[in-house]
């Protein structure tokens, strides 16, 4: 099986602007979780999707959206960006979550704000 | 709410020689347990996880840990190391009502020298 895929690799944008990335589970996971990284503040659990609802949040500010696909592909959205936002993102995909399962990360979007 | 402390930022060690990476944690409640490791500009690869049984647990790259409920510690071990072991490790738990939103440690650099 093709392992958990995230496009783009890297991105560049400038302050204020917004931006999407997106990820593919693995085929048949159905739940999506989205992670942040930052050498200050470590690893941050964003959001998770299953079965395109919502199904648990971090604590980021409302400019952090998600959404997740009937074919269980998932995007983020980082609307009107500020520098500290410059991180690397992960995703993440489980089988359902319904058992005690593992997640299977991504290897990540780079995005630097200017 | 749950907090997971790993006790050591950098863990240097000679090539061969045994290495332990600690990690704490706090919870109200029932816990699944991981060890993740991450190399340079990589996403994050599954070393080995507890949840449930054997408090033992074998991974890959001939890494073990002990889930010890009372002290509430699940560290790492490997009696060997080798160069390529030089990483970032982070210990990472999820609630088990929780779905697919891990709650990560911040992570310990291991660097081995010959």
């Amino acid at each position: 099986k093709a392992g958990v895929t995230q496009t783009p690799r890297y991105l560049i944008k400038t302050r204020g602007q917004q931006v999407t990335l997106s990820c593919s589970p693995i085929s048949g996971h159905r739940s999506v979780s989205w992670y942040q990284q930052t050498p200050g503040q470590g690893l941050q659990f964003l959001f998770e999707y299953f079965s395109e609802t919502q199904r648990n949040k971090g604590n980021f500010p409302g400019r952090f959206s998600g959404r997740q696909f009937s074919n269980s592909r998932s995007e983020m959205n980082v609307s009107t960006l500020e520098l500290g936002d410059s991180a690397l993102y992960l995703c993440a995909s489980l089988p359902s979550g319904l058992a005690p399962d593992t997640q299977y990360f991504g290897p990540g979007t780079r995005l630097t704000v200017l | 709410a749950q907090s997971v402390t790993q006790l050591d930022s950098q863990v240097p060690v000679f090539e061969e020689a045994p290495v332990e990476l600690r990690c704490n944690y706090s919870s109200s409640v029932s816990v699944y347990l991981f060890w993740y490791v991450q190399y340079p500009n990589q996403g994050l690869q599954l070393l080995l996880k507890y949840l449930s049984g054997s408090t033992l647990v074998k991974g890959i790259n001939g890494f073990e840990a002990e889930f010890n409920k009372s002290q509430t510690s699940f560290h790492l071990r490997k009696p060997s190391v080798h160069i390529s072991d030089t990483a970032e490790y982070f210990c990472a738990v999820r609630e088990t009502d929780s779905w697919g939103k891990l709650q990560f440690g911040a992570g310990t650099q291991v660097v081995v020298t010959p």
